[in-house]
């Protein structure tokens, strides 16, 4: 009964490589985020989803592309991959919605450590 | 730009005393302001959360206090126990952003 789920867990790459992480909730949520967390533990909001449609992007180098084929789903790629990539990707989610409440308390994916090599 | 500026970075307490985390934003847009504990390894997990036309909110040995005039909030827990030792974060923000603190490393010493 896993709220949110990423794939994979763990990433190690090799500099320069493609890669995509995938995330997937089942709590009918109409939200969906990326989060970056380094190694200072900074959680820095990438991209918000809002039923399929991208709200929000933070400065985000082009090299990361969202992707969200259904409200359920929000998949990251990654090209031409930096060491400075290297960290800790969360995948989130919530109700959303214009008032605030406990609708808009964040679900938070595993994780996916990604290692830059 | 928004920002949230957490404070301590790292604080250290006996157990059964108490922590206190303050955290102050910029956006006055802001208007929800959630907590969040991070253990080792591990996905955030909300503890606790405010909205902005609410001053203060306790559940068991938590609570938040909010001032919108200073854009101030702060994180309240008594009687602390090993267990609450983690990575804690403020955020703030509306629908569909949230700016997160820099962190608070508490560490319960038994």
């Amino acid at each position: 009964d896993t709220a949110v789920s990423q794939t994979p867990k763990y990433l190690v790459t090799q500099m320069g490589n493609d890669k995509s992480i995938k995330c997937e909730q089942n709590l009918g949520h109409d939200t969906m985020y990326w989060y970056k967390q380094d190694s200072k533990k900074f959680l820095k909001i990438m991209f918000s989803y809002n039923n399929k449609e991208l709200i929000i992007n933070e400065t985000v180098p082009n090299r990361f592309s969202p992707k969200s084929p259904d409200k359920a789903h929000l998949n990251l790629h990654i090209n031409s991959l930096e060491l400075g990539d290297s960290a800790v990707y969360f995948c989130a989610s919530s109700q959303g919605g214009t008032v605030p409440s406990s609708y808009n308390e964040q679900f938070f994916g595993p994780g996916t450590r990604l290692t830059v090599l | 730009g928004e920002n949230v500026e957490q404070h301590p970075s790292t604080l250290s307490v006996q157990e059964g005393d108490s922590a206190v985390i303050k955290c102050t934003y910029s956006d006055s847009a802001s208007n929800y302001f959630p907590w969040y504990k991070q253990e080792l390894g591990k996905r955030p997990q909300l503890i606790i959360d405010i909205r902005s036309n609410v001053g203060e909110k306790k559940d068991q040995r938590i609570a938040v206090t909010l001032n919108k005039t200073a854009k101030h909030f702060s994180l309240h827990i008594t009687e602390t126990q090993p267990e609450d030792s983690a990575v804690y974060f403020c955020a703030a923000g509306g629908t569909y952003k949230y700016i997160f603190g820099t962190g608070t490393r508490l560490k319960v010493l038994a």
